[in-house]
């Protein structure tokens, strides 16, 4: 059972342009979403987070939307440039008593072509 | 560099053989973890320590695996008797407190 879900196994955006990128999740539990990059061969490196109490979070070119009515989020990249290209990874948090841990989707593969 | 460091970043074992890998976290993170993943996949949850106290394990841990982080800094990872099935990218993570992870660069495990 997905808890976290990323529909779209790829995107291909050009340069300049806004990419994209979006998440749903069942779990109503979750209590704070984060978004990951990740290059092959290297470990997810943290891009940016939002509260369920919020519903946006900016940070230079990365912007994250979170619906909780709809239980989605979105992360949004503008301009998108070519070493964006990467996997991006939606994760939720679950924080109950010692239950602490992120729960994690399928992952994007972004291509930002020039 | 403070990051969360890993090793080895590759090994190569045969069947049956037992495999340790190392992690030492951001020095003033206290929670550290270690994720699984392969090709196509998120990061699966594999274990968690608060200090030195492992407060979750999960069921993909089978009794083959075996983490300790007993002075509440470095890790270890350790896989018994592996199997095919063990091959993947052993990822860890240390964190100050819930949510926001900081990754180290992985250990890559081939087992032929």
């Amino acid at each position: 059972d997905q808890q976290v879900k990323q529909n779209s196994p790829s995107l291909s955006v050009q340069e300049g342009r806004i990419s994209i990128l979006n998440c749903d999740y069942t779990n109503s539990m979750f209590d704070y979403f984060l978004w990951y990059k990740k290059y092959p061969a290297e470990g997810p490196t943290f891009l940016i987070s939002i509260s369920s109490i919020k519903d946006k979070n900016e940070d230079g070119r990365f912007t994250v939307f979170l619906n909780k009515s709809a239980k989605h989020l979105s992360l949004h990249i503008v301009p998108s440039q070519p070493g964006d290209s990467a996997v991006y990874f939606c994760a939720a948090r679950i924080n109950a008593g010692n239950n602490r841990k992120l729960i994690w989707g399928l992952g994007t593969s972004l291509a930002v072509n020039p | 560099d403070t990051g969360v460091s890993q090793d080895p970043r590759h090994k190569i074992t045969k069947r049956g053989q037992n495999v340790t890998f190392r992690c030492d976290p951001i020095s003033e993170h206290n929670r550290l973890y270690w994720y699984r993943q392969t090709l196509g996949q998120g990061p699966e949850f594999l274990t968690y320590f608060q200090n030195e106290a492992q407060l979750e394990k999960s069921r993909l841990l089978s009794d083959r695996f075996s983490a300790e982080r007993p002075k509440g800094s470095f890790s270890t990872l350790e896989i018994q008797r592996t199997e095919q099935g063990d091959s993947a990218m052993y990822l860890c993570a240390s964190s100050p407190h819930v949510g926001e992870l900081f990754f180290g660069e992985g250990s890559r495990l081939t087992v032929l």
